[in-house]
Order: structure tokens, then C-alpha cells, then sequence
């Protein structure tokens, strides 16, 4: 059974850092591109950064360049996301996702929320 | 950035009638590979999202086969031929071919 948990989440100040962490078990994790996706409260869905599986290559959204920086760790089997400078725009339940455009199940987490308030 | 513009945003149905949902982008979503990576989600209440469909119109497996999409270039479609109260939500469109990638709006299908 494959099992995508996300964990780090929380209250964190503006200007704050956090960081997020996502284990993925019952695949081979290094042969999958992984992603981070975002929801606001109540809002829709908004890409948020993506890493090959070698990690040699990363891409982000432009309001989230030079705050975030995603990674990943395949010994360990786990995504990281570090947040830096955190806005309360940056406001979500955050999605660790291999967000697939080919055939294949295309796994999510369950969500981890974090909140950027004084 | 590519938009993708999804219509109508919310959609009330009548259990067991039709219903479709729109999506228009801005750019065109054919690859330099020949595939159109366009996917739809479902995103049912208190759930993470779910695909439906990659590439147009493959269903994902396990997807029932009342959900049917269509489209081509930068016009795509979203069916439902018969609405169950399982597929009350929020269904998004995806494009996977240009960074950043983006996903439409959402479409809340709610029933009557």
C-alpha cells in the first residue's frame, strides 16, 4: 500500500521559517517526479514547486522564488519543502503530490496546514 | 503564466441528469512531445484531490465511467452523464506543459 504523509506543518510568525517534510512509502520513490501543491482556506488549488527524481532539477512558482526551496532525499524516501520568510499569503493546507501527467495511480497526501499569523 | 479558465463555477444537478464543465486556456496545452497534458481533479468535501483524467480524456482507474472529457489545443470539456451524490464537490482543470503550472478556478458541483 503505498502511504504519502505529510508532517512540519503549524502556527509560525510572518518572516518566519518552517519546514515541511513528506514520506512516501510503498513505491520506488527516486523514479518519481514530486510535487508541492497548495490550498488556501476555502480557496482553490495553486502549484507551489516541483523536483525531478535525481533532484537535479527544481521549479517554483514566482511568488514563492528565492523563500522556498524544495528538496528531496531518497535514501530516506522523503520530500522536504523549507519555508523561509513566510507571508501570511503563504497561508494553506500544503499537498505532497507526484501530480502525474501519464498513465499511473497519481498519489496525495492527506494535507498539512500551515497558518502565518502574529 | 498560462490561465486556465474554468466555466461555470458553480453547477447545481439534478441527481441522475447530465453535467459538464468547461476549461479554456490561454496558451495552447499540445507538448513538443505530441501529448496534450491537460488532467482534471476531483476534489470531494474534507478530501484531498483526486485525478479523474490525464491527457484530455484517460480516465484514471477506478474512475467510473460516467466521467468523460473531451477537448483539444485550448479547449477542453469535463462530462458527467449522470450525477451520483459521490460526486458532489470541486473539480479542477490542470495543464502539465508549461512552468509554472497551473490549474483553473474550480467548478463546485452541488445538487439540487
Amino acid at each position: 500500500e503505498v502511504q504519502v504523509l505529510e508532517s512540519g506543518g503549524g502556527l509560525v510568525q510572518p518572516g518566519g521559517s518552517l519546514r515541511l517534510s513528506c514520506a512516501v512509502s510503498g513505491v520506488t520513490f527516486s523514479s518519481y517526479v514530486m510535487s508541492w501543491v497548495r490550498q488556501p482556506p476555502g480557496k482553490g488549488l495553486e502549484w507551489v514547486s516541483t523536483i525531478t527524481g535525481g533532484g537535479d532539477s527544481t521549479y517554483y512558482t514566482d511568488s514563492v522564488k528565492g523563500r522556498f526551496t524544495i528538496s528531496r532525499d531518497n535514501s530516506k524516501n522523503t520530500l522536504y519543502l523549507q519555508m523561509n520568510s513566510l507571508r501570511a499569503e503563504d497561508t494553506a493546507v500544503y499537498y505532497c503530490t507526484t501530480l502525474k501527467n501519464l498513465a499511473g495511480e497519481d498519489y496525495w497526501g492527506q494535507g498539512i496546514l500551515v497558518t502565518v499569523s502574529s | 503564466d498560462v490561465v486556465l479558465t474554468q466555466s461555470p463555477l458553480s453547477l447545481p444537478v439534478t441527481l441522475g441528469q447530465p453535467a459538464s464543465i468547461s476549461c479554456r486556456s490561454s496558451q495552447s496545452l499540445v507538448n513538443s512531445d505530441g501529448n496534450t497534458y491537460l488532467n482534471w481533479f476531483q476534489q470531494r468535501p474534507g478530501q484531498s484531490p483526486r485525478r479523474l483524467i490525464y491527457k484530455v480524456s484517460n480516465r484514471d482507474s477506478g474512475v467510473p465511467d460516467r466521467f468523460s472529457a473531451i477537448g483539444s489545443g485550448t479547449d477542453f470539456t469535463l462530462k458527467i452523464s449522470r450525477v451520483e451524490a459521490e460526486d458532489v464537490g470541486v473539480y479542477y482543470c490542470m495543464q502539465g506543459v508549461h512552468w509554472p503550472r497551473t490549474f483553473g478556478q474550480g467548478t463546485k458541483v452541488e445538487i439540487k
